[in-house]
This record gives structure tokens, sequence and C-alpha cells, in this order.
């Protein structure tokens, strides 16, 4: 059964931490996204990725975060220094952009890093 | 700047009655739709697409519809069950663009 899967489901981390969190895609789709949930701006684009490269990461604090694919099986999202308004969930997505065509097709979502800083 | 919007955050309906969730978007360059289901601590699963060179694809009880010229697409669910209830994100793309609006909460009472 194919999945995306993300770690930690939780974390609970006091203001000025680092914080990452990890994604693994489903094995051969080359593109992944981070999203942030927020109840203002839904999910909110933060980086993408396809096969490694970093290919828009314009909706991201480049201050604070970073985004890395340092193998295909592995996504990583990083906090430094971390802030109460990172709080949010936090989702990557992987997919397979489609052949003869511009748009994304379908995207499979993990289960989202539940991040609350104190 | 968001370029996906739901204006409507919630929504109630009865069960068996029609629902109708109402997206908005501002970039032509879109090609592609795509409406996606969100349940409490859990990511969200894709529920229905649709090309821009169509104005209507259907899947059972869900049927979504395109207005190019209106930059609007909706999703309608015929009949409600309560097992709908859920949060609705409409997402649009293009070349290397993926975006969501913020979300529809539909509550269907039984």
């Amino acid at each position: 059964d194919a999945r995306v899967t993300q770690t930690p489901r939780h974390k609970v981390t006091e203001m000025g931490q680092e914080v990452t969190m990890r994604c693994q895609p489903i094995l051969g789709h080359n593109t992944v996204f981070w999203y942030r949930q927020t109840m203002m701006q839904g999910l909110e684009l933060l980086a993408y990725f396809r096969n490694r490269a970093p290919l828009d990461d314009s909706g991201m604090p480049k201050d604070r975060f970073s985004a890395e694919m340092p193998d295909a099986t592995l996504a990583t999202l990083k906090i430094q220094p971390s802030e109460p308004r990172d709080s949010a969930v936090y989702f990557c997505a992987s997919g397979l952009p489609p052949p003869g065509r511009g748009g994304f097709g379908e995207l499979f979502f993990g289960e989202g890093s539940r991040l609350t800083v104190l | 700047d968001q370029q996906v919007k739901q204006n409507s955050p919630s929504l109630s309906v009865q069960e068996g009655r029609i629902s109708i969730l109402n997206c908005d978007y501002t970039n032509s360059m879109f090609d592609y739709f795509l409406w996606y289901k969100k349940y409490p601590a859990e990511g969200p699963t894709f529920l229905i697409s649709i090309s821009s060179i169509k104005d209507k694809n259907e899947d059972g009880r869900f049927t979504v519809f395109l207005n190019k010229s209106a930059k609007h697409l909706s999703l309608h669910i015929v009949p409600s069950q309560p097992g709908d209830s859920a949060v609705y994100f409409c997402a649009a793309s293009a070349v290397a663009q993926f975006y969501f609006g913020t979300g529809t909460s539909l509550t269907v009472i039984p």
C-alpha cells in the first residue's frame, strides 16, 4: 500500500529550538511539495521539488525555513529558530507530473506533522 | 496573494439534498482543477478533477463544473450523506504550480 510517510506526527517545542520534519514520498514519485495548513491561508505552498531539485520555495520564509531532498526517498523541512507563529500542521505531498501537459494531476498527501511552538 | 479562493468557510446541508461548493481562481494559466477532501487529523485525499478543456466531469455522486470565462468552478454532491462531512479544498495547477484554496467545511445534517 503506497503512501507518503511523515515524521513526527506531533511535535511540541519551545521557541528558538530547531525543528526538522521528514517526509518519505511514494516510491517512483519525482515531485514533492511541502504545504502548511493554517486557518487563514488554507493549504499554503512552502516548497516544491522535482527530481530532488528545488523549483519553487518562494512561499517559505527564507530566514528560518529550509527544505532539502538529500535523496529520492527523503525530503526534509527545517525551521531554525522556531517561533510560536510557526505552529501549524505541515503536509508533504508527492506526485508525478503527467506527460504532455502542464498542470499536475493528483497529489498524494501524508498525514501531516502537527507542530506546536510554545 | 491568494490565487485560488473559496469564499464560503462553511456550509450546512440536510442529508439527501444537494451540496454546492464554490471556488474562484485568478490565474488563467491554470489548466487542471481538482477537489480534495480532508477529515480531521488526516491528510487531504483526492476526490475529483477536471481539465480546462472540459466544462463538466462526473463521478458517481460528485460532479465538478468549470466556467473558464468566469474563472469559477463548483463541486456538486448529490445526494449528500453524513459521511461527506469534511473540509473540501479546491486546487488548481499549471506548470510547476499547484495551489489550494482556503477550504470549505461541509456539514451534512442527518
